[in-house]
């Protein structure tokens, strides 16, 4: 049973620098895995921040960055602001066709 | 724009079946693979099933493998989710995606809004 992990919770304060990861219960995050991190606020879909490990989509702030930290996928917040206090998932690439989400981390901004 | 509208949520029984769909719009349909990804309510993000592009193959999460099936008509430019023998564990909402350019690096490029579909007796 392949299992992604992420930390369930973090805060960081306004204008810090927040890492959040995503690991593998069964090896290595590799680029191989093709890490993406989405931000979902309640109510919303999720949006894509991260794909492919660090490129941003379209619009995203630079801010945003993403990165393999040792064995795992990483997501690094540079001078976090209130409105990205936001849930953050991460997904990885396993085989033939199957993704599987991280349990995501509830990020918060105080 | 690419827009994606989920329709079909509602309230069934478990045992029963019901079917989704995903009204594609603002791009070409047959160039991209798509996803249904779900989200029961208060966890987190799960993945459902994949399509390619072609509709040639598809892929499922082991929760869901035997009783829910992806398809689409070009057609329509809609996407479906099939969904059998549902169980209560199979409440949440619903989203299609769509691929970006290349579904290994960008699998989930637009999201819908979502449907919900509740398994209750």
């Amino acid at each position: 049973q392949t299992v992604v992990t992420q930390e369930p919770s973090f805060s960081v304060s306004p204008g810090g620098t927040v890492t959040l990861t995503c690991g593998l219960n069964s090896g290595s995050v590799s680029i191989g895995h093709y890490p993406n991190w989405y931000q979902q606020t309640p109510g919303q879909a999720p949006r894509t921040l991260i794909y492919n490990t660090n490129i941003r989509s379209s619009g995203v702030p630079d801010r945003f960055s993403g990165s393999i930290l040792g064995n795992r996928a990483a997501l690094t917040i540079t001078g976090a602001q209130a409105d990205d206090e936001s849930d953050y998932y991460c997904v990885l690439y396993m085989r033939s066709g199957i993704r599987v989400f991280g349990g995501g981390t509830k990020l918060t901004v105080l | 724009q690419v827009q994606l509208v989920e329709s079909g949520g509602g309230v069934v029984q478990p045992g029963t079946s019901l079917r989704l769909s995903c009204a594609a719009s603002g791009f070409t349909f047959t160039t991209y693979g798509m996803h249904w990804v779900r989200q029961a309510p208060g966890k987190g993000l799960e993945w459902v099933a994949f399509i390619r592009d072609d509709g040639s193959n598809t892929y499922y999460a082991d929760s869901v493998k035997g009783r829910f099936t992806i398809s689409r008509d070009t057609s329509r430019n809609t996407l479906y989710l099939q969904m059998n023998s549902l169980r209560a564990e199979d409440t949440a909402v619903y989203y299609c995606a769509k691929c970006g350019g290349s579904c290994y690096s960008i699998p989930f490029d637009y999201w819908g809004q979502g449907t919900l579909v509740t398994v209750s007796s």
